[in-house]
Protein backbone atom coordinates (compact mmCIF):
# COMPACT_ATOMS: atom_id res chain seq x y z
CA UNK A 1 0.00 0.00 0.00
CA UNK A 2 1.38 3.44 -1.01
CA UNK A 3 2.49 5.49 1.77
CA UNK A 4 3.40 9.10 3.02
CA UNK A 5 5.07 9.35 6.20
CA UNK A 6 5.22 12.51 8.79
CA UNK A 7 7.75 11.31 11.27
CA UNK A 8 5.98 13.10 14.13
CA UNK A 9 2.29 12.81 15.13
CA UNK A 10 2.49 15.48 17.95
CA UNK A 11 5.51 17.95 18.67
CA UNK A 12 5.30 20.86 21.55
CA UNK A 13 8.37 23.14 21.04
CA UNK A 14 9.48 26.85 22.13
CA UNK A 15 9.28 30.12 20.90
CA UNK A 16 12.57 30.81 18.50
CA UNK A 17 13.15 27.40 18.26
CA UNK A 18 14.20 25.81 14.81
CA UNK A 19 11.81 22.84 14.15
CA UNK A 20 11.78 20.31 11.03
CA UNK A 21 9.03 18.39 10.16
CA UNK A 22 9.72 15.80 7.78
CA UNK A 23 7.90 13.66 5.44
CA UNK A 24 8.73 10.85 3.41
CA UNK A 25 6.73 9.15 0.49
CA UNK A 26 7.36 5.51 -0.96
CA UNK A 27 5.87 5.59 -4.25
CA UNK A 28 8.44 7.65 -6.18
CA UNK A 29 5.95 10.88 -6.64
CA UNK A 30 7.53 13.72 -8.52
CA UNK A 31 5.65 16.02 -6.50
CA UNK A 32 5.42 16.52 -3.00
CA UNK A 33 3.63 19.51 -0.75
CA UNK A 34 3.19 20.76 2.35
CA UNK A 35 0.07 22.67 3.77
CA UNK A 36 -1.15 23.54 6.91
CA UNK A 37 -4.84 23.56 8.32
CA UNK A 38 -6.70 26.05 10.86
CA UNK A 39 -9.89 25.50 11.99
CA UNK A 40 -12.17 28.04 9.71
CA UNK A 41 -9.22 28.75 7.25
CA UNK A 42 -9.63 25.40 5.66
CA UNK A 43 -6.26 23.80 4.05
CA UNK A 44 -2.87 26.77 2.96
CA UNK A 45 -0.61 25.45 0.51
CA UNK A 46 3.05 26.34 2.60
CA UNK A 47 5.62 24.90 0.32
CA UNK A 48 5.29 22.15 -3.06
CA UNK A 49 8.15 20.61 -4.82
CA UNK A 50 8.00 19.27 -8.27
CA UNK A 51 11.90 17.68 -8.34
CA UNK A 52 15.12 17.13 -6.24
CA UNK A 53 16.38 20.53 -5.31
CA UNK A 54 13.17 22.33 -6.76
CA UNK A 55 11.00 24.00 -4.51
CA UNK A 56 7.87 26.94 -4.98
CA UNK A 57 6.23 28.92 -2.60
CA UNK A 58 2.62 28.44 -2.11
CA UNK A 59 -0.07 30.68 -0.34
CA UNK A 60 1.58 31.53 2.98
CA UNK A 61 5.59 30.72 2.78
CA UNK A 62 6.30 33.18 5.38
CA UNK A 63 8.25 32.07 8.31
CA UNK A 64 8.57 28.68 6.37
CA UNK A 65 11.37 26.97 3.89
CA UNK A 66 11.60 23.36 2.83
CA UNK A 67 14.44 21.21 1.42
CA UNK A 68 14.49 18.72 -1.07
CA UNK A 69 17.59 16.75 -1.06
CA UNK A 70 16.33 13.46 -2.10
CA UNK A 71 13.16 12.51 -4.47
CA UNK A 72 11.44 10.74 -1.16
CA UNK A 73 12.18 13.09 1.02
CA UNK A 74 10.65 16.82 1.59
CA UNK A 75 11.63 18.48 5.20
CA UNK A 76 9.36 21.30 6.22
CA UNK A 77 11.99 23.99 8.26
CA UNK A 78 10.09 26.51 10.83
CA UNK A 79 13.61 29.13 11.21
CA UNK A 80 12.39 30.34 14.15
CA UNK A 81 8.90 29.22 15.56
CA UNK A 82 6.07 31.45 16.81
CA UNK A 83 2.93 31.19 18.51
CA UNK A 84 1.18 31.56 15.41
CA UNK A 85 2.87 28.68 13.63
CA UNK A 86 0.64 26.25 16.05
CA UNK A 87 -1.40 24.82 13.22
CA UNK A 88 -1.92 21.32 11.86
CA UNK A 89 0.82 19.97 9.25
CA UNK A 90 -0.45 17.84 6.34
CA UNK A 91 2.31 16.46 3.85
CA UNK A 92 1.09 14.97 0.58
CA UNK A 93 2.64 13.50 -2.39
CA UNK A 94 1.65 13.14 -6.17
CA UNK A 95 2.22 12.08 -9.87
CA UNK A 96 1.98 15.09 -12.18
CA UNK A 97 -1.94 14.42 -13.18
CA UNK A 98 -2.76 12.07 -10.97
CA UNK A 99 -4.30 12.31 -7.48
CA UNK A 100 -2.87 13.69 -3.70
CA UNK A 101 -1.64 10.82 -1.26
CA UNK A 102 -1.78 12.73 2.29
CA UNK A 103 0.03 11.58 5.58
CA UNK A 104 -1.23 11.62 8.98
CA UNK A 105 -0.43 15.12 9.96
CA UNK A 106 1.80 16.59 12.48
CA UNK A 107 -0.06 18.88 15.52
CA UNK A 108 2.64 20.90 16.07
CA UNK A 109 2.20 23.24 19.60
CA UNK A 110 4.59 26.26 20.27
CA UNK A 111 4.70 27.18 23.60
CA UNK B 1 -8.42 32.79 -9.78
CA UNK B 2 -9.91 29.17 -9.27
CA UNK B 3 -12.38 28.95 -6.19
CA UNK B 4 -14.09 26.18 -4.68
CA UNK B 5 -16.87 26.14 -2.68
CA UNK B 6 -19.05 23.32 -0.51
CA UNK B 7 -22.46 23.36 0.70
CA UNK B 8 -23.52 22.64 3.08
CA UNK B 9 -20.65 23.73 5.67
CA UNK B 10 -22.38 21.05 7.66
CA UNK B 11 -25.17 17.89 7.50
CA UNK B 12 -26.58 16.00 10.01
CA UNK B 13 -29.05 12.83 8.69
CA UNK B 14 -30.00 9.74 10.15
CA UNK B 15 -28.12 6.30 10.03
CA UNK B 16 -29.45 4.61 6.54
CA UNK B 17 -30.27 7.65 4.55
CA UNK B 18 -28.94 8.46 1.04
CA UNK B 19 -27.15 12.04 0.74
CA UNK B 20 -25.78 14.25 -1.72
CA UNK B 21 -22.03 16.54 -1.04
CA UNK B 22 -21.79 19.13 -3.44
CA UNK B 23 -18.52 20.73 -4.43
CA UNK B 24 -18.62 23.98 -6.83
CA UNK B 25 -15.80 25.36 -8.84
CA UNK B 26 -15.83 28.46 -10.77
CA UNK B 27 -12.67 27.72 -13.34
CA UNK B 28 -14.15 24.77 -15.69
CA UNK B 29 -10.30 24.28 -16.97
CA UNK B 30 -9.63 21.64 -14.72
CA UNK B 31 -7.38 18.18 -14.70
CA UNK B 32 -8.99 16.34 -12.18
CA UNK B 33 -11.35 16.65 -8.81
CA UNK B 34 -10.56 14.61 -5.97
CA UNK B 35 -12.79 13.59 -3.01
CA UNK B 36 -11.45 13.26 0.87
CA UNK B 37 -12.70 12.54 4.01
CA UNK B 38 -11.12 13.87 7.23
CA UNK B 39 -11.33 11.91 10.39
CA UNK B 40 -11.01 14.66 13.34
CA UNK B 41 -7.30 15.41 14.32
CA UNK B 42 -6.07 13.04 11.21
CA UNK B 43 -4.78 13.81 8.01
CA UNK B 44 -6.71 13.57 4.78
CA UNK B 45 -8.26 10.19 3.05
CA UNK B 46 -8.65 10.14 -0.61
CA UNK B 47 -12.02 8.43 -1.16
CA UNK B 48 -12.29 9.08 -5.34
CA UNK B 49 -10.54 10.66 -8.15
CA UNK B 50 -12.22 12.04 -10.61
CA UNK B 51 -9.94 12.79 -14.13
CA UNK B 52 -11.04 15.58 -16.85
CA UNK B 53 -11.98 12.92 -19.74
CA UNK B 54 -14.11 10.95 -17.04
CA UNK B 55 -17.43 11.92 -16.03
CA UNK B 56 -18.41 9.95 -12.27
CA UNK B 57 -15.90 6.91 -10.24
CA UNK B 58 -17.66 4.77 -8.05
CA UNK B 59 -16.36 2.66 -4.88
CA UNK B 60 -18.38 1.13 -2.88
CA UNK B 61 -21.19 2.83 -1.51
CA UNK B 62 -19.57 5.83 -2.87
CA UNK B 63 -20.35 8.10 -6.54
CA UNK B 64 -19.05 10.83 -7.50
CA UNK B 65 -19.62 13.22 -10.31
CA UNK B 66 -18.37 15.52 -12.39
CA UNK B 67 -20.11 18.12 -15.00
CA UNK B 68 -17.39 20.67 -16.15
CA UNK B 69 -19.26 22.53 -18.13
CA UNK B 70 -21.16 23.86 -15.00
CA UNK B 71 -18.38 23.52 -12.70
CA UNK B 72 -20.27 20.92 -10.04
CA UNK B 73 -19.28 17.55 -8.73
CA UNK B 74 -21.52 15.87 -6.31
CA UNK B 75 -20.71 13.09 -3.69
CA UNK B 76 -22.99 10.66 -3.39
CA UNK B 77 -23.25 8.23 0.15
CA UNK B 78 -25.56 5.21 0.11
CA UNK B 79 -27.41 4.10 3.00
CA UNK B 80 -25.27 6.19 5.35
CA UNK B 81 -23.63 4.65 8.57
CA UNK B 82 -22.45 6.40 11.64
CA UNK B 83 -18.58 5.33 10.70
CA UNK B 84 -19.73 7.89 7.82
CA UNK B 85 -19.17 11.14 10.10
CA UNK B 86 -16.22 12.81 9.08
CA UNK B 87 -15.48 16.53 7.30
CA UNK B 88 -15.62 15.39 3.79
CA UNK B 89 -13.00 18.00 1.67
CA UNK B 90 -13.19 18.49 -2.42
CA UNK B 91 -10.10 19.53 -4.37
CA UNK B 92 -9.18 20.69 -8.09
CA UNK B 93 -6.48 20.91 -9.82
CA UNK B 94 -6.47 22.92 -13.06
CA UNK B 95 -3.45 24.40 -14.67
CA UNK B 96 -0.43 24.32 -11.97
CA UNK B 97 0.35 21.34 -9.53
CA UNK B 98 -1.37 22.16 -6.74
CA UNK B 99 -5.01 21.35 -5.77
CA UNK B 100 -7.46 24.06 -4.54
CA UNK B 101 -9.66 22.73 -1.45
CA UNK B 102 -12.74 23.89 -0.76
CA UNK B 103 -13.74 24.57 2.87
CA UNK B 104 -15.29 20.72 3.48
CA UNK B 105 -18.31 19.52 4.95
CA UNK B 106 -19.38 18.16 8.28
CA UNK B 107 -21.10 14.95 8.13
CA UNK B 108 -22.80 13.78 11.21
CA UNK B 109 -24.45 10.32 11.05
CA UNK B 110 -26.79 9.67 14.12
CA UNK B 111 -27.31 5.87 14.87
Amino acid sequence: DVKVTQSSRYLVKRTGEKVFLECVQDMDHENMFWYRQDPGLGLRLIYFSYDVKMKEKGDIPEGYSVSREKKERFSLILESASTNQTSMYLCASSRTDYGYTFGSGTRLTVV
Amino acid sequence: KQEVTQIPAALSVPEGENLVLNCSFTDSAIYNLQWFRQDPGKGLTSLLLIQSSQREQTSGRLNASLDKSSGRSTLYIAASQPGDSATYLCAVISGTYKYIFGTGTRLKVLA
